[in-house]
């Protein structure tokens, strides 16, 4: 099993709508998670952290995370053509991150 | 500004040959990464230092060395010993206490061999 899982999509949203990407992840231990955005040829960039249980709002993102169901989630609303990336989701369970595979994102305008 | 700069951005590799990538920071930060990320696999840690001259093998370490001579600098060398390396490597840096910060990636390097 895998320590981080996510959707690879492809998941394609209209501009303007909400797009919601989900992670689970193995290790209960884990104590911090974040999201990380990547357009294609570059490197991935910090767009979120959250670390306790609940959601966590920056500008269009928020963050959901559930310990007990082991899964963090990243929703953006407004989506811009702009948010057209890979978004992958870390997990800290102690001694080193995780990531997923990425969930490729396209926003249609 | 501050930040992680990685050189080349482009490198070719001749079978048989060993290959040095460059990775330096000024974000005073103690903890420095080596990652590897393969069309849809992810990214997978090579190599990790949390202290200048210390380092730990990640989970594909195997074909890779790296030395941390000066905090600021964590260079990471392809040997032959490597049978695939083509790939887009990452070098990343965070605090200290990981478990509180994020990783800064820099720009990456995509290794192709020829």
């Amino acid at each position: 099993q895998k320590e981080v899982e996510q959707n690879s999509g492809p998941l394609s949203v209209p501009e303007g709508a909400i797009a919601s990407l989900n992670c689970t992840y193995s290790d209960r231990g884990s104590q911090s998670f974040f999201w990380y955005r990547q357009y294609s040829g570059k490197s991935p960039e910090l767009i979120m952290s959250i670390y306790s249980n609940g959601d966590k709002e920056d500008g269009r993102f928020t963050a959901q995370l559930n310990k007990a169901s082991q899964y963090v989630s990243l929703l953006i609303r407004d989506s811009q053509p702009s948010d057209s990336a890979t978004y992958l989701c870390a997990v800290n369970p102690g001694n080193q991150f995780y990531f997923g595979t990425g969930t490729s994102l396209t926003v249609i305008p | 500004d501050g930040g992680i700069t990685q050189s080349p951005k482009y490198l070719f590799r001749k079978e048989g040959q060993n290959v040095t990538l460059s990775c330096e920071q000024n974000l005073n930060h103690d903890a420095m990464y080596w990652y590897r990320q393969d069309p849809g696999q992810g990214l997978r840690l090579i190599y990790y230092s949390q202290i200048v001259n210390d380092f730990q093998k990640g989970d594909i370490a195997e074909g890779y060395s790296v030395s941390r001579e000066k905090k600021e600098s964590f260079p990471l060398t392809v040997t032959s010993a490597q049978k695939n390396p083509t790939a887009f490597y990452l070098c990343a840096s965070s605090r200290y206490r990981l478990g509180n910060y994020g990783y800064t990636f820099g720009s990456g390097t995509r290794l192709t061999v020829v």
